[in-house]
């Protein structure tokens, strides 16, 4: 069975703080990793990932993903207080679809 | 620059009553899902339609049918609603299945709802 594990499940730092957040899959036929930022409604878009090492930017946030360990990783410099969500990270499989973690709430204290 | 559109945003049922969740997206997408949303569980598939004229069920199907009227609206209905359904309802697109071509899914709102 296609799973998707992401710890912590919840987390709590300081405006200004890094944190990282962790995925990890196990998935046949694996092809994508992406991750969505979900607040109160829609998840929204954020990466997607298919080829090992290599990083992917968007302004303070950043992933990558290793295919030999099976994990990917998100992280957040310098976060504000619009960081705060639950961070979803999906794996795109063949033809099973997407498989969801249950998600990483996080929480960015003034 | 609507995206994924659904309504309603909520609804309160009476166990046994019936009801139709509404989706339609303007970004020309082939695909379109519909997934729910419970506390401590991931997003989890309830159909999906590959192309229009074509639905198949995911993982949870079970008290639900849907249809996809044309290219851009996916409607999901409970002909008898349980309480079992109470949960937060997320229809979805993508321009090919799944993450088809690298290109994700892109989600509407949700509607919350609940079943008394």
């Amino acid at each position: 069975e296609d799973k998707v594990v992401q710890s912590p499940l919840s987390l709590v730092v300081h405006e200004g703080d890094t944190v990282t957040l962790n995925c990890s899959y196990e998935v046949t036929n694996f092809r994508s990793l992406l991750w969505y930022k979900q607040e109160k409604k829609a998840p929204t878009f954020l990466f997607m990932l298919t080829s090992s090492g290599i990083e992917k930017k968007s302004g303070r946030l950043s992933s990558i993903l290793d295919k030999k360990e099976l994990f990917s990783i998100l992280n957040i410099t310098a976060t504000q207080t619009g960081d705060s969500a639950v961070y979803l990270c999906v794996s795109g499989g063949g033809a099973d679809g997407l498989t969801f973690g249950k998600g990483t709430h996080l929480i960015i204290q003034p | 620059n609507a995206g994924v559109t659904q309504t309603p945003k909520f609804q309160v049922l009476k166990t046994g009553q019936s009801m139709t969740l509404q989706c339609a997206q303007d970004m020309n997408h082939n695909s379109m899902y519909w997934y729910r949303q419970d506390p401590g569980m991931g997003l989890r598939l309830i159909y999906y339609s590959a192309s229009e004229g074509t639905t198949d069920k995911g993982e949870v199907p079970n008290g639900y049918n849907v249809s996809r009227l044309n290219k851009r609206e996916f409607s999901l209905r409970l002909e008898s609603a349980a309480p079992s359904q109470t949960s937060v309802y997320f229809c979805a697109s993508s321009i090919y299945l799944w993450t088809g071509n690298n290109q994700p899914q892109h989600f509407g709102d949700g509607t919350r709802l609940s079943i008394l």
